[in-house]
């Protein structure tokens, strides 16, 4: 299958620093990637859906100045946590779009600790 | 009213056991369907789609009911390794987003 890679895999910051995550498909183009959030014992949420060379779309609920999305490459979506709390506290994963339409492959996910 | 709803559990089955999992979605639009398995701490896998007809993958069985807008899924002859948090996955308003559900927890006993 498609493999998409995320970086870094946990990370660890203080409140108010900005942290970047990197969604990357290594294997295919991938014109579309979504960034979900998972709080512990909950469903996935989709914050957003990255395009490349266009803006994101953000889902109703998410910050769009807090959460910074940039879709620069057809392998590359990087997500941003600006001036991050406590409470964005996460796992946040990644997907992106196979050819094969409606098929996502999600990356490894990221585990974010603001303190 | 959650987009797509799923008994939590836990379900705690001996190995060998056949178990059911039920789902149900609200858009009525909604047309793709899957299950996804999420082992703990780690990113969703996809298990299956779903079809209208009912899908079967060796011991996983799906079926879709789009009158009743309910998915199934039962694994027969359970295994250790099938222990994990089992997710319905339904496509929303725009066709390429998913919607999960909060997923049901299942741990296969010795």
């Amino acid at each position: 299958g498609a493999v998409v890679s995320q970086h870094p895999s946990w990370v660890i910051c203080k409140s108010g620093t900005s942290v970047k995550i990197e969604c990357r498909s290594l294997d295919f183009q991938a014109t579309t990637m979504f960034w979900y959030r998972q709080f512990p014992k909950q469903s996935l949420m989709l914050m957003a859906t990255s395009n490349e060379g266009s803006k994101a779309t953000y889902e109703q609920g998410v910050e769009k100045d807090k959460f910074l999305i940039n879709h620069a490459s057809l392998t590359l979506s990087t997500l941003t946590v600006t001036s991050a709390h406590p409470e964005d506290s996460s796992f946040y994963i990644c997907s992106a779009e196979s050819p094969r339409v409606y098929e996502q492959y999600f990356g490894p996910g990221t585990r974010l600790t603001v303190t | 009213r959650k987009e797509v709803e799923q008994d939590p559990g836990p379900f705690n089955v001996p190995e060998g056991a056949t178990v059911a999992f039920n789902c149900t979605y609200s858009n009525s639009a909604s047309q793709s369907f899957f299950w996804y398995r999420q082992d703990c701490r780690k990113e969703p896998k996809l298990l299956m789609s779903v079809y209208s007809s009912g899908n079967e993958d060796g011991r996983f069985t799906a079926q879709l009911n789009r009158a009743s807008q309910y998915i199934s899924l039962l694994i027969r002859d359970s295994k250790l390794s099938d222990s994990a948090t089992y997710l319905c996955v339904v496509n929303g308003d725009s066709a390429r987003q998913l919607t999960f559900g909060s997923g049901t927890q299942l741990t296969v006993l010795p």
